[in-house]
């Protein structure tokens, strides 16, 4: 069974940093790329970065690029997003997602979601 | 590139209801769909070759015309009820694109 386990989500003040880690399991972890996926509350979802399998290739939205770091480690089947710069606009929940494909650049959809950490930015 | 879709949608129980997502994307790439209830995470229920994955009822299909994809529900059940999103990527240019549209709201009367 594939899980997803989010944790990390905290309560912090404006321009502090926290670092979000995603554990997987029940699959080949590094046969394929991987999403942070974000949504605030009562809103869409935003996707915010993704990760292919080997850290070849790195994406970022363009409202997190240059704060957000994504990194993997394959030996830990763990995938990680450092969020520095924190503001209000980034409040919401973070959702690790799961691509089909192995790398960023290939057609693919999100198969398996974890359940969510809740970031909350406030001073 | 944006992925643009109907904020809500009703349709009576039993009855066929079309979701659209429109986008220049879509052209060159199909559409994924995601289906959202409260509290919970997404679910993927049409992946982007418009495929079901396991345990996705078939009453769910996708398909796909030009700029638009569309989500059709065949005999909507009152469980249907949920946030529907759509979501590509565009790799065309050095940037990549990666989206999902803004959400529809499916109410089932």
């Amino acid at each position: 069974e594939v899980q997803l386990v989010e944790s990390g989500g905290d309560l912090v003040p404006p321009g502090r940093s926290l670092r979000l880690s995603c554990a997987a399991s029940g699959f080949t972890f590094d046969d394929y790329a991987m999403h942070w996926v974000r949504q605030a509350p009562g809103k869409g979802l935003e996707w915010v970065s993704g990760i292919s399998w080997n850290s070849g290739h790195i994406a970022y939205a363009d409202s997190v690029k240059g704060r957000f770091t994504v990194s993997r480690d394959n030996a830990k089947n763990s995938v990680f997003l450092q969020m520095n710069s924190l503001t209000a606009d980034d409040v919401a929940f973070y959702f690790c997602a799961k691509d089909t494909s192995a790398g960023l650049y290939h057609s693919g959809s999100f198969d398996f979601w974890g359940h969510g950490t809740l970031v909350a930015v406030s001073s | 590139s944006e992925l643009t879709q109907d904020p809500a949608v009703s349709v009576a129980l039993g009855q066929t209801v079309r979701i659209a997502c429109q986008g220049d994307s879509l052209r060159t790439y199909y559409a994924s769909w995601y289906q959202q209830k409260p509290g919970q995470a997404p679910l993927l229920i049409i992946d982007n070759r418009n495929n079901r994955p396991s345990g996705i009822p078939d009453r769910f299909s996708g398909s796909s015309s030009g700029t638009t994809a569309s989500l059709t529900i065949t005999g909507a059940l009152a469980e249907d009820e949920a946030d529907y999103y759509c979501f590509s990527r565009d790799s065309r240019g050095l940037h990549l694109d990666v989206v999902f549209g803004g959400g529809t709201k499916l109410t089932v009367l």
